[in-house]
């Protein structure tokens, strides 16, 4: 399958901790890029290689990945990080195309 | 810090061609992936396919009939074309560039790192 799987919509208490699941056949083979997007915003690589994050994201920003399901986590959640989030893999076709997931609204309550 | 800027037309007529550039700073274009993402209103991104530095390219099968990248290394800017759009294809469109990532262990690893700020376009009589 080339597809990726996301929950449409998560919600956390300020300052709980929230899961982000991403679920895909590809992620048995690729490891999950992790995209942060807030309204009329371009996207903003959070999360990397399983566990990595860019210069400049929160530690509170975290991944993990167990068989073909990929997990950002925040800890701690703060207002801020209310977004969309999207995940995303090269695919497993072996023609190297691209894939999404539908993206995961989180709301901070 | 590389920068990415789209620039083009916001506003295509139905079954006319959808072109966008996206200009390259700061940084070489002559090394990765450089990927066209869209992101109709309301809706999730979709990747539209990548253009290899060497040249090489790889397209959304859904879309692969109709569009087409090029780029350009001695303008540092690559290109999107979108032929015979419809309403269908009015959407915020962004440019990205995309590294492989070395990591140890299975899994190979791939990420978006940089984005340009999006163009909007509109399809419309």
């Amino acid at each position: 399958s080339s597809e990726l799987t996301q929950d449409p919509a998560v919600s956390v208490a300020l300052g709980q901790t929230v899961r982000i699941t991403c679920q895909g056949d590809s992620l048995r083979i690729y490891h999950a890029g992790w995209y942060q997007q807030k309204p009329g915003q371009a996207p903003v690589l959070v999360m990397y290689a399983q566990n990595t994050r860019p210069s400049g994201i929160p530690g509170r920003f975290s991944g993990s990945i167990s068989g073909n399901t990929a997990s950002l986590i925040i800890t701690g959640a703060q207002a801020e990080d209310e977004a969309d989030y999207y995940c995303n893999s090269r695919d497993t076709s072996g023609n190297h195309l691209v894939v999404f997931g539908g993206g995961t609204k989180v709301t901070v309550l | 810090q590389v920068q990415l800027q789209e620039s083009g037309p916001g506003l295509v007529k139905p079954s006319e061609t959808l072109s966008l550039t996206c200009s390259v700073s700061r940084g070489s274009i002559s090394a990765y992936y450089w990927s066209w993402i869209r992101q109709p209103p309301g809706k999730g991104l979709e990747w539209m396919g990548y253009i290899h530095y060497s040249g090489t390219t790889n397209y959304n099968p859904s879309l692969k009939s109709r569009v087409t990248i090029s780029i350009d290394t001695s303008k540092t800017q690559f290109s999107l074309r979108l032929t015979s759009v419809t309403t269908a294809d009015t959407a915020v469109y962004y440019c990205a560039r995309e590294i492989p990532i070395a990591v140890a262990g299975e899994r190979g690893a791939y990420s978006m790192d940089v984005w340009g700020q999006g163009a909007a376009v509109t399809v419309s009589s």
